[in-house]
């Protein structure tokens, strides 16, 4: 069966800190991989993707995540943190885009903290 | 360029009553989706439209849950008669054929 999994329901980091957020998958087929990032009472911003290619790919506000099919995983990194990086940050998996394939199986989200 | 737009933001109605929700896409966004987002969870599909056709509609409960997409735009989501379990969050995103999804601020819904 297709799923996600982020094993870390809350992280508490300091800012400035370096930042890892965890992701497993289960797909049957070639996955598609994102992250999102949701502030409260917001939508769902997507941070990166990866399709193909290089492994490690670059996202706005900073981000990176790299893809290692032999885990089956598709860790979010971050070098420093900041304070407005505070939300909840969620793993989805996809077959990509159109028909059927283009449905997102998102993980159950990491909320992450910040402290000054 | 602006974004998805859903209404309204909140919602509250005692269990067994119907309520409906509305999304405009971004302009030109042929693919639709609508996702429940249960407090605690990450999002679930329920639905997705390409132009006014059903792609999708495997995880919608029909016997109370309905959605429509007239003219291919605008998307409507009814849920009729409420229940409890159904208090959550109704995300409205949308693509292009083959592209990313762009997500709405979405709509909370508390069933009392």
């Amino acid at each position: 069966a297709q799923s996600v999994t982020q094993p870390d329901i809350h992280i508490t980091v300091s800012e400035g800190a370096s930042l890892e957020l965890r992701c497993n998958y289960s797909y049957g087929a070639t996955p598609y991989l994102f992250w999102y990032v949701q502030s409260p009472g917001q939508g769902l911003q997507l941070l990166l993707k990866y399709f193909s290619g290089d492994t490690l790919v670059q996202g706005i506000k900073g981000f990176e995540a790299e893809f290692k099919r032999s885990q089956s995983s598709f860790n979010l990194r971050k070098p420093s943190v900041h304070w407005s990086d505070a939300a909840e940050y969620f793993c989805a998996v996809g077959g990509g885009y159109g028909g059927s394939q283009g449905n997102l199986i998102f993980g159950k989200g990491t909320k992450l903290s910040v402290k000054p | 360029e602006a974004g998805v737009a859903q209404s309204p933001r909140y919602k509250i109605i005692e269990k067994r009553q119907s309520v409906a929700f509305w999304c405009n896409p971004i302009s030109g966004h042929a693919t639709l989706y609508w996702y429940q987002q249960i407090l605690g969870q990450g999002p679930k599909l329920l639905i997705q439209f390409q132009n006014n056709g059903v792609v999708d509609d495997s995880q919608l409960p029909k016997d109370r849950f309905s959605a429509e997409r007239l003219k291919g735009v605008d998307s409507t989501l009814k849920i009729q008669p409420a229940k409890l379990e159904d208090s959550a969050v109704y995300l409205c995103a949308s693509s292009l054929v083959r592209r990313e999804q762009f997500f709405g601020p979405g709509t909370r819904l508390t069933v009392l």
